[in-house]
């Protein structure tokens, strides 16, 4: 079972236009999401966050939206760059004690054209 | 600061093979997490160590096992290697709270 999921698993967009990477989540009590990056041979790193209480969060040219009643969040890049083309992971974790633990979705990877 | 590393890089084992992968964590990190990635599975939670305690544990079956040091580096194991555990193996260390996760570089494990 599923509970985070990126339906698609790429995305090609052109310099300076916006890309728009999308996920969908089951589980009503993830608190937070994430968005991370991933190169070829490289871990992934962390990109932009939001908390369950938000609704949109803002990073230069990165923001994310949230939509709980939809379970949905996406992560808009504006303008796209060619040194943007990687894979995207959206996660989503929890608050509580349990320590730590995200649910990632599979990724979709954005190639971005000159 | 230097950041997480993980050794090996790579590996090929045979199935029936064991192996053992090593993460060092940041300096300072007690929180110790291991994921693996195939092609279009995303990340996979296998476990997490805090202050050589294990703290979590994903959907993985027992052939995969890990510990902590006092020193908060972590070693995974996986025992008797099947053709389908051929992965990236990462890890990722956090002082508290998965929102502080730094990832190392990961080990890519080949299976034959």
């Amino acid at each position: 079972d599923q509970q985070v999921k990126q339906n698609s698993p790429s995305l090609s967009v052109q310099e300076g236009r916006i890309s728009i990477l999308n996920c969908d989540y089951t589980n009503s009590m993830f608190d937070y999401f994430l968005w991370y990056k991933k190169y070829p041979a490289e871990g992934p790193t962390f990109l932009i966050s939001i908390s369950s209480i938000k609704d949109k969060n803002e990073d230069g040219r990165f923001t994310v939206f949230l939509n709980k009643s939809a379970k949905h969040l996406s992560l808009h890049i504006v303008p796209s760059q060619p040194g943007d083309s990687a894979v995207y992971f959206c996660a989503a974790g929890m608050n509580n004690n349990a320590g730590n633990m995200l649910t990632f979705g599979g990724g979709t990877r954005l190639m971005v054209k000159p | 600061k230097a950041g997480v590393t993980q050794t090996p890089r790579y590996l090929i084992k045979t199935r029936g093979q064991q192996v053992t992968l090593s993460c060092s964590p940041i300096s300072g990190h007690r929180s110790v997490s291991w994921y693996q990635q195939t092609p279009g599975q995303g990340l996979q939670f296998l476990f997490e160590y805090f202050s050589e305690t294990q703290r979590n544990k994903g959907n993985f079956p027992g052939r995969f096992s890990g510990r902590q040091f006092s020193n908060s580096r972590s070693e995974m194991n996986v025992s008797t290697l099947e053709l389908g555990d051929s992965a990236l193996y990462l890890c990722a260390s956090s002082l508290q709270g998965a929102y502080g996760y730094t990832f190392g570089s990961g080990t890519r494990l080949t299976v034959v």
